[in-house]
C-alpha cells in the first residue's frame, strides 16, 4: 500500500529565505507526483505535476523535483514571502486512468515578515 | 479556469438525518472524487467516479454512497449522519490522463451533532 510522507511537518522562516520541503513515498511504480497548496479554510489549488518520466517542474519561484528510484520528491521555493505561507501538499498518482491520489499530511509553512 | 463548486461552505446536522453534500464542475471534465480531510489523517478518498453512472470505492467508503447521474454533478450522501462523519469535505475533478492536475472546490465544512 502507498504511503506519502512529508517533513518537516511545520516550518517557519523569514521572509527572503531559501526553503526546501521534502516528500517521500513507498512505492516507486507512480504516474505522476503532484504539489499543492492548501490556505486555512480552502481547497487545494494545484502548483506543479510532475509526470514519471521527468526529473523536474518549474513555475516561477517553485521548482520540484522528483527521484522515483529513491522515491523522493522535494519543493524548493525561492526568496520566499509572506504570502507564501500555508500548508503544501504532496500527492502522488497510483492509477494512470482515474487519477487516484494518495496524499501526504502537509507542511504548514509560516513565513514572517 | 476550471471551476469546481461545492453547495456549501459549512453545514450542521443530527445523528440519524441522511446528508447530501453537493458538487458541480463547469469543464466537462470525466473524473470526480469525493475526499474527506482531518487533523493528522489527511486527505482520504471516499468514492470516485471516471463517467455518467459509474463509481468506484475509495479507502474509506463505509457510511457513504455516491450518485452522478449528469457529467458535471457528482453527490455525496450520508445514508444515516454520525458524529464520527464530521469532518471537511472535498470535491476534485479531472481529466483522464497522467499529465492531468485534478482542480478542487472550496470544502464544506460539516458538523455532525
Amino acid at each position: 500500500k502507498q504511503e506519502v510522507t512529508q517533513i518537516p511537518a511545520a516550518l517557519s522562516v523569514p521572509e527572503g529565505e531559501n526553503l526546501v520541503l521534502n516528500c517521500s513515498f513507498t512505492d516507486s511504480a507512480i504516474y505522476n507526483l503532484q504539489w499543492f497548496r492548501q490556505d486555512p479554510g480552502k481547497g487545494l489549488t494545484s502548483l506543479l505535476l510532475i509526470q514519471s518520466s521527468q526529473r523536474e517542474q518549474t513555475s516561477g519561484r517553485l521548482n520540484a523535483s522528483l527521484d522515483k528510484s529513491s522515491g523522493r520528491s522535494t519543493l524548493y521555493i525561492a526568496a520566499s514571502q509572506p504570502g507564501d505561507s500555508a500548508t503544501y501538499l504532496c500527492a502522488v498518482s497510483v492509477n494512470t486512468g482515474f487519477q487516484k491520489l494518495v496524499f501526504g499530511t502537509g507542511t504548514r509553512l509560516l513565513v514572517s515578515p | 479556469d476550471v471551476k469546481v463548486t461545492q453547495s456549501s461552505r459549512y453545514l450542521v446536522k443530527r445523528t440519524g438525518e441522511k446528508v447530501f453534500l453537493e458538487c458541480v464542475q463547469d469543464m466537462d471534465h470525466e473524473n470526480m472524487f469525493w475526499y474527506r480531510q482531518d487533523p493528522g489523517l489527511g486527505l482520504r478518498l471516499i468514492y470516485f467516479s471516471y463517467d455518467v453512472k459509474m463509481k468506484e470505492k475509495g479507502d474509506i467508503p463505509e457510511g457513504y454512497s455516491v450518485s452522478r447521474e449528469k457529467k458535471e454533478r457528482f453527490s455525496l450522501i450520508l445514508e444515516s449522519a454520525s458524529t464520527n462523519q464530521t469532518s471537511m469535505y472535498l470535491c476534485a475533478s479531472s481529466l483522464t490522463g497522467a499529465e492531468r492536475s485534478q482542480h478542487f472546490g472550496d470544502g464544506t465544512r460539516l458538523s455532525i451533532l
